[in-house]
């Protein structure tokens, strides 16, 4: 099928570090994006990764790649309140030059 | 720089009216488009995207239409809305390689 699959919910304290997973589905796919949703608004391109790559680290974030066994995982550093929000994980596919997300992951920062 | 326009913010409809919702791109050509729905705040669900003008690929039979009248014009349509119609309706433009870039969102509520 098509599912992109990630955790529902996760909630951290401030200071400490996210981890949000996510499980692709096509293992041809060149492109995983990271979303970003704050309330009401639309949806905010945070990081992307090459399929070529293992890892990509982009200030406060880190994307691992784990294309064995389709697995993708945004870390947040030092996690704020601001960054409370929907992340969703994304997968270009081959065909149709369409992007497959998954349901989002909410996160909770505590202070 | 590439933007993207969607409009109206918010619009709340009886059941059995018409809807158009409009998104326009600037600052680019021949950019592939896409409608998605997003209901009760979480998945992103696909709903049309196009690869060129006239050109109209639908990913889940329902009660909506699209159309593209000119290169950077997407339109999403409804002849009679019904209550399922409701939601949060993205549009985005989509990079080849590096994501898509979301409009601010239509909140739609059918009454």
């Amino acid at each position: 099928g098509e599912d992109v699959e990630q955790s529902l919910f996760l909630s951290v304290r401030e200071g400490d570090s996210s981890v949000i997973n996510c499980t692709y589905t096509d293992s041809s796919s060149t492109y995983l994006y990271w979303y970003k949703q704050e309330p009401g608004a639309g949806l905010q391109l945070l990081t992307y990764i090459f399929s070529n790559m293992d890892m990509k680290q982009d200030q406060r974030l880190t994307v691992l790649l784990n294309k064995k066994d389709k697995h993708l995982s945004l870390r947040i550093a030092d996690t704020q309140t601001g960054d409370s929000a929907i992340y969703f994980c994304a997968e270009k596919k081959v065909y149709g030059n369409k992007l497959v997300f998954g349901a989002g992951t909410i996160l909770r920062v505590k202070s | 720089s590439q933007t993207i326009h969607q409009w109206p913010a918010t619009l709340v409809q009886p059941v059995g009216s018409p809807l158009s919702l409009e998104c326009t791109v600037e600052g680019t050509s021949n950019p592939n488009l896409y409608w998605y729905r997003q209901a009760a705040g979480r998945g992103l669900q696909l709903l049309f995207y196009s690869v060129g003008i006239g050109q109209i690929s639908s990913e889940v039979p329902q009660n909506l239409s699209a159309s593209r009248p000119q290169d950077r014009q997407f339109i999403l349509s409804s002849k009679k809305l019904l209550l399922s119609d409701s939601g949060f309706y993205l549009c985005a433009w989509g990079s080849t390689n590096y994501g898509y870039t979301f409009g601010s969102g239509t909140r739609l509520t059918v009454v």
